[in-house]
């Protein structure tokens, strides 16, 4: 079992905050990182996959950044919308994917 | 437009029974995996398979069993259904490789009574 944590369990803020979020795993034996968006009631959808360090990827206001030899990650949303309220989860990968708990977000207007 | 599908979506069933939770894929994935999802542990592996006649067990196995006989379907049996194995089970599927992303099902609420 790899340990995957993420950084904080919750987190409340409001609308138009930007905020980070912190995955860490294991450093060694590494393919790759995935980071998901798990809206309640429905099931989690893919935001990122990433494999090499350094990697930095972008999709409208949200990113992620990737520190394979330290063994962490970021996802950032800039300027956060009620719709962005959800569950955020990480899982690292060398073999089959390993979960971390996920970090619960809530934006309120 | 591909998906993947599993059923039932909700399911009660008494303790001791057998059950079976079918997940079924038109992406064409060789890679289907099944989760669980419980309070404070969030996503747990129970099996998954890189391709037909392939399964591998993964951290919390014990008392489930899968088969891959086809790309489509990877069925999750619980032999003996206990009230631990009350949760909610998440298919999955992904292109072969591990640097792909996963397509999850809608998932499947099992109450064991």
């Amino acid at each position: 079992i790899l340990n995957v944590e993420q950084s904080p369990q919750s987190l409340h803020v409001q609308e138009g905050d930007s905020t980070n979020f912190t995955c860490s795993f294991p450093s060694s034996n590494f393919y790759a990182l995935h980071w998901y968006r798990w809206e309640t009631a429905k099931s989690p959808e893919a935001l990122f996959v990433m494999t090499l360090n350094g990697d930095e990827k972008k999709k409208g206001r949200i990113s992620a950044t990737l520190n394979t030899k330290e063994g962490y990650s970021y996802l950032y949303i800039k300027g956060s919308q009620p719709e962005d309220s959800a569950t955020y989860l990480c899982a690292f990968t060398s073999g089959a994917l390993n979960f971390g708990k996920g970090t619960s977000l809530l934006v309120t207007p | 437009d591909a998906e993947i599908t599993q059923s039932p979506r909700h399911k009660i069933t008494e303790t001791g029974r057998q059950v079976t939770l079918a997940c079924h894929q038109t992406w064409n994935h060789n890679n289907m995996f099944w989760y669980r999802q419980d309070l404070g542990h969030g996503l747990r592996l129970i099996h998954y398979s890189y391709g037909v006649h392939d399964t591998n067990k993964g951290e919390v196995s014990d008392g489930y069993s899968v088969s891959r006989s086809n790309t489509e379907d990877l069925p999750l049996t619980l032999e003996s259904a206990a009230s631990s194995q009350t949760s909610v089970y998440f298919c999955a599927s992904s292109e072969s490789g591990r640097s792909y992303e996963q397509y999850f099902g809608p998932g499947t609420r099992l109450t064991v009574t």
